[in-house]
């Protein structure tokens, strides 16, 4: 089992400019979610998905899209990137009720 | 609203020593409650769970918690802390069956 894989796991961008990040989980895990994580912050959720075809919008969803068109898959979308999307990004994922799995992050530095 | 808070930012503690990391939530009706631990550059892992029974849960790494009622408290201990121990910790409570809100963490700090 791999757990949650995550790509890349650093990444410089110029403001502007699109990116995804990429996510997969191998535990067949119907929940799945995007997290970022500010320098001495908590986590603040992004976007969180309930199954494939399902997403809904967390609690910081401006400037970035998902999909989910695999139970496996949960791709994050930043669309004309700004300084303010500076952060580490964690996918997790997770059956109901249950404690959630993370990923090793996503580093992303916005220019 | 529901809510968890860790109200100290740091806890230092000597090796050997007892830890405590603090947990008040705010919840209508049963709480499920996590801790997580964060490593440098690394994403968080779990530790430990309450969902129902017990009120003392034990978890990984010898880490236990204890879940509160009627102070709405759910604190992290391990009864002697090792220098491996250093991380940010992080407590979770569950909502709607798959959200979380997460605290904002603690930094703990254990000196040889």
């Amino acid at each position: 089992n791999a757990g949650v894989t995550q790509t890349p796991k650093f990444r410089i961008l110029k403001i502007g400019q699109s990116m995804t990040l990429q996510c997969a989980q191998d535990m067949n895990h119907n929940y799945m979610y995007w997290y970022r994580q500010d320098p001495g912050m908590g986590l603040k959720l992004i976007y969180y998905s309930v199954g494939a075809g399902i997403t809904d919008k967390g609690e910081v969803p401006n400037g970035y899209n998902v999909s989910r068109s695999t139970t496996e898959d949960f791709p994050l979308r930043l669309e004309l990137a700004a300084p303010s999307q500076t952060s580490v990004y964690f996918c997790a994922s997770s059956s109901s009720y249950n404690e959630q799995f993370f990923g090793p992050g996503t580093r992303l530095t916005v220019l | 609203a529901q809510s968890v808070a860790q109200p100290e930012d740091q806890v230092n503690v000597a090796e050997g020593n007892p830890l405590t990391v603090k947990c008040t939530y705010s919840v209508s009706g049963n709480p499920y409650l996590f801790w997580y631990v964060q490593y440098p550059n690394r994403g968080l892992q779990f530790l430990l769970k309450y969902i129902t029974g017990d009120n003392l849960v034990k978890g990984s790494y010898g880490f236990e918690a204890e879940f509160n009622k009627s102070q709405t408290s759910f604190h992290l201990k391990k009864p002697s802390a090792l220098v491996s121990d250093s991380a940010l910790y992080f407590c979770a409570l569950g909502t709607g069956g798959f959200k979380t809100i997460f605290g904002a963490g603690t930094r703990l700090f254990v000196k040889a």
